[in-house]
């Protein structure tokens, strides 16, 4: 595609249960990075993977949060036992290379709501 | 601890006029820095960088200024125009780590 994309744009659900937010990276990237906004805040940095090594998970708030990327294109991150807290705009993005000045391009980001 | 910060929430500056957007930083070890412009409902969208090495850098009507003794660097857009209503934020990278710090970025409003 012509960009990165994210599904589903709004997500509600109810606390406790387990949700799932996809990212679709530029064709070609090999870096892809999770970030969340929450409100009145900035970027929070929660994960990146770069082509097959081991991703730097280092951002991410608590165990409930995981990340995947398969085959080094489509990511899932999967929050489990959600609470308020998680409610955020979740934000994707993919670069050419983490190993070079290259710059990221985002998706729309999903809005996460839970009630 | 906040690495990267933009002390100023929101700003507004008439049409034609400079708009001036600040950040600091408090990490010695960032040496790139970038500028990201954020539409609602869009995810942000790379504006333009400078590297350490540089205390200048200019594309069109945005240049961003790095101070480094000072650890503060500012972005400039001249002449504004409306189109630049949005969110900025400020970033940084460390060395030989391309994880990338964002501020909290600045609404910036023009004004017919």
């Amino acid at each position: 595609g012509a960009g990165v994309s994210q599904s589903p744009s709004n997500k509600v659900t109810e606390k406790g249960k387990d949700v799932e937010l996809r990212c679709d990276p530029i064709s070609g990237h090999t870096a892809l990075y999770w970030y969340r906004q929450s409100l009145g805040q900035g970027l929070e940095f929660l994960i990146y993977f770069q082509g097959n090594s081991a991703p730097d998970k280092s951002g991410l708030p608590s165990d409930r949060f995981s990340a995947e990327r398969t085959g080094g294109s489509v990511s899932t991150l999967t929050i489990q036992r959600t609470q308020q807290e998680d409610s955020a705009v979740y934000l994707c993005a993919s670069s050419l290379s983490q190993g070079v000045r290259s710059e990221q391009y985002f998706g729309p980001g999903t809005r996460l709501t839970v009630t | 601890d906040q690495q990267v910060k933009q002390n100023s929430p929101s700003l507004s500056v008439q049409e034609g006029r400079i708009s001036i957007l600040n950040c600091d930083y408090t990490n010695s070890m960032f040496d790139y820095f970038l500028w990201y412009k954020k539409y609602p409902a869009e995810g942000p969208t790379f504006l333009i960088s400078i590297s350490s090495i540089k205390d200048k850098n200019e594309d069109g009507r945005f240049t961003v200024f790095l101070n480094k003794s000072a650890k503060h660097l500012s972005l400039h857009i001249v002449p504004s125009q409306p189109g630049d209503s949005a969110v900025y934020f400020c970033a940084a990278r460390r060395n030989r780590d391309d994880k990338i710090i964002f501020g909290k970025g600045t609404r910036l409003h023009i004004l017919p």
